[in-house]
Formats: structure tokens, C-alpha cells, sequence
């Protein structure tokens, strides 16, 4: 069964706008930790944020922040006022205790001029 | 810091060819792993280590070695190239495979682009 599903395979967002990138998770573990990752046209994958189950606040780092609706299992990750260099692939995954990360097919975020 | 250093960053093989992709970091993680990154299908663990000596199998083994004999290094070992196993792969590192926390996170290295004619 796909564990982290991310529905959006590509999205066009005008620079400056506010972005969202869905994804949603299965898990019947309480535990479990959730990150998102950038994947420029370069190759490298960049970490951009965490957010654990048990965290009361949703993650934020910069210009990144993380939607936890944790009855609906979904980890979106919002972009605020987005930039041409937010171009990109991201990946959402998730990892349980014990357990390996698994990951999301991915979304192609461009961002038009 | 260096962080995960891998190389060659591409290579081509013929079928039937082997070759070992390297990966070294210098942070001290305990984990490492590779992945294999193919179009529209995320990243998939190929094998992992929680440590020197010590290695296991992902969700596509088949076809690749792995050894740990030091804390910082893990290569991959192709025995006998495919073409199904053209692909970008990565290697990846954090202190532990399991800790849930955001200080246990991947750090990948820049990749390495395969093709296998």
C-alpha cells in the first residue's frame, strides 16, 4: 500500500505567490517523524523541514512552513512568497519508528516569471 | 566539512560490465544507504548500514553489493551491469536510522548519473 502520496506531479505558480504542496501518509504507528526535500535542476537533495507526530506546532523554517492536519494525515508544505529559485522538485517522506523513510513520487514546482 | 562525497558523478557501462560508485562522509554517522532515484518514482533504498560490519537490504537489492569495513565509507559494488539499471543514484547519511528527530536527517551526497548501454 502507498504510505506517502504526494497527488500533485507538477504545478505552475506565479513568482511572489504562496505555494502549497500536498501530501498526504498512512500510518498506524502514534510515532512517526515527517521531511521535505528539494531537489533543484542540479541533482542534490536539500533537507527544508521536520515535523514529529507528537510536535504541538506546525514546522516552520524561513520562508517554509509545514500544514500538519494530523486526523487527516497530511503534511503539506507551504512556499510563502515564492522566488524563481524555488524551481524544483520536492519530496515528501516519512519515517516511523523503526522503520526506513519512505518517500513520495514527488512534485515539479516552477515558478513563472 | 565535506559532508557525503560520492563518486564518479557519471559514468557508462556496457552490459555486463561492473563497477563500485563511492561515498564517503566525514561526520561520523552511524547510518548510511543508497538509493536509486528513477523518473516518477521517488527514491528507492537499494541497501543501508547502521554501522561498521554491519549491512542490510533495501527495497531493490538485486544486482548490487554493498560492504562497511569503516565508519566512513559504503560503496556500492554493480556486479554485471544492466540496462535497467540506469539511473541517478545517491548516497545518503545521518547519525541514526531511526531516531525521529529533526537533527537525524538525511544529508545526500551530489549524486551519480549511470547509464548502461
Amino acid at each position: 500500500a502507498q504510505k506517502i502520496t504526494q497527488t500533485q506531479p507538477g504545478m505552475f505558480v506565479q513568482e511572489k505567490e504562496a505555494v502549497t504542496l500536498d501530501c498526504t501518509y498512512d500510518t498506524s504507528d502514534p510515532s512517526y517523524g515527517l521531511f521535505w526535500y528539494k531537489q533543484p535542476s542540479s541533482g542534490e537533495m536539500i533537507f527544508l523541514i521536520y515535523q514529529g507526530s507528537y510536535d504541538q506546532q506546525n514546522a516552520t523554517e524561513g520562508r517554509y512552513s509545514l500544514n500538519f492536519q494530523k486526523a487527516r494525515k497530511s503534511a503539506n508544505l507551504v512556499i510563502s512568497a515564492s522566488q524563481l529559485g524555488d524551481s524544483a522538485m520536492y519530496f515528501c517522506a516519512m519515517r516511523e519508528v523503526g522503520y526506513q523513510l519512505i518517500w513520495g513520487a514527488g512534485t515539479k514546482l516552477i515558478i513563472k516569471p | 566539512n565535506a559532508g557525503v562525497t560520492q563518486t564518479p558523478k557519471f559514468q557508462v557501462l556496457k552490459t555486463g560490465q561492473s563497477m563500485t560508485l563511492q561515498c564517503a562522509q566525514d561526520m561520523n554517522h552511524e547510518y548510511m544507504s543508497w538509493y536509486r532515484q528513477d523518473p516518477g518514482m521517488g527514491l528507492r533504498l537499494i541497501h543501508y548500514s547502521v554501522g561498521a560490519g554491519i549491512t542490510d537490504q533495501g527495497e531493490v537489492p538485486n544486482g548490487y553489493n554493498v560492504s562497511r569495513s569503516t565508519t566512513e565509507d559504503f560503496p556500492l559494488r554493480l556486479l554485471s551491469a544492466a540496462p535497467s539499471q540506469t539511473s541517478v543514484y545517491f548516497c545518503a547519511s545521518s547519525y541514526s536510522k531511526t531516531v525521529l528527530s529533526g537533527a537525524n536527517v538525511l544529508t545526500f551526497g551530489a549524486g551519480s548519473r549511470l547509464t548502461v548501454l
